[in-house]
């Protein structure tokens, strides 16, 4: 089972704002910086977020990300039916051998 | 334009070595802050992160997977390998490949393959 732990889903209405909580440990989250992953239906995930709070090239602003501690979070505003997927978040995790990138346990957003 | 496509077999049977190939384009194998991962998705289910090969040939592996794994990489075609022994029904997946920000360790994944379906049956 993942490490990191994401709520299974969350659903609000068009054009309002979602968090995703993702908990993790002082071996993963607390010392690691995480990332965040969008997965359309059918599709291979894409990156949102990195580096705990940065958007690559052509993510909209309406994604942020934040850390604090062994947690993180991903904010969406302005929800659009576009954006129902499901979201992972990733990080490094040291608590065994050479470590592993962990993901979290995904979180499915319903647009109402 | 940066892509990965991952090939492989269909279908193969338990106990048999899975061989899933990824061929990259539109950056080098021999980037020194770039590296390609391995992931995997079983139906209906999270993310698992299997292995990741670094520009030095340095290696990564699932802790939990280590023993049936082998990453490779050959930089003049393009492409890393990557091997799974001793394949069980559990395995089956869709399995990504993805161009992973790396130094030490692994960092984000920031082009992923469209992914490639593997079905272990007998």
């Amino acid at each position: 089972q993942s490490v990191l732990t994401q709520p299974p889903s969350v659903s609000a209405a068009p054009g309002q704002k979602v968090t995703i909580s993702c908990s993790g440990s002082s071996s993963n989250i607390g010392n690691n910086y995480v990332s965040w992953y969008q997965q359309l239906p059918g599709t291979a995930p894409t990156l949102l977020i990195y580096d705990n709070n940065k958007r690559p090239s052509g993510i909209p602003d309406r994604f942020s990300g934040s850390k604090s501690g062994t947690s993180a979070t991903l904010g969406i505003t302005g929800l659009q039916t576009g954006d129902e997927a499901d979201y992972y978040c990733g990080t490094w995790d040291s608590s065994l051998g050479a470590g592993d990138y962990v993901f979290g346990t995904g979180t499915k957003v319903t647009v109402l | 334009q940066v892509t990965l496509k991952e090939s492989g077999p269909v279908l193969v049977k338990p106990t048999e070595t899975l061989t899933l190939t990824c061929t990259v384009s539109g950056f080098s194998l021999t980037n020194r802050r770039v590296g390609v991962s391995w992931i995997r998705q079983p139906p209906g289910k999270a993310l698992e992160w299997l292995a990741h090969i670094f520009s030095n040939d340095g290696q990564l592996y699932s802790t939990s997977l280590k023993s049936r794994l082998t990453i490779s990489k050959d930089t003049s075609k393009s492409q890393v390998v990557l091997t799974m022994a001793n394949m069980d029904p559990v395995d089956t997946a869709t399995y990504y490949c993805a161009r992973s920000f790396s130094i030490n360790t692994v960092y984000y994944m920031d082009v992923w393959g469209k992914g490639t379906t593997v079905t272990v049956s007998s």
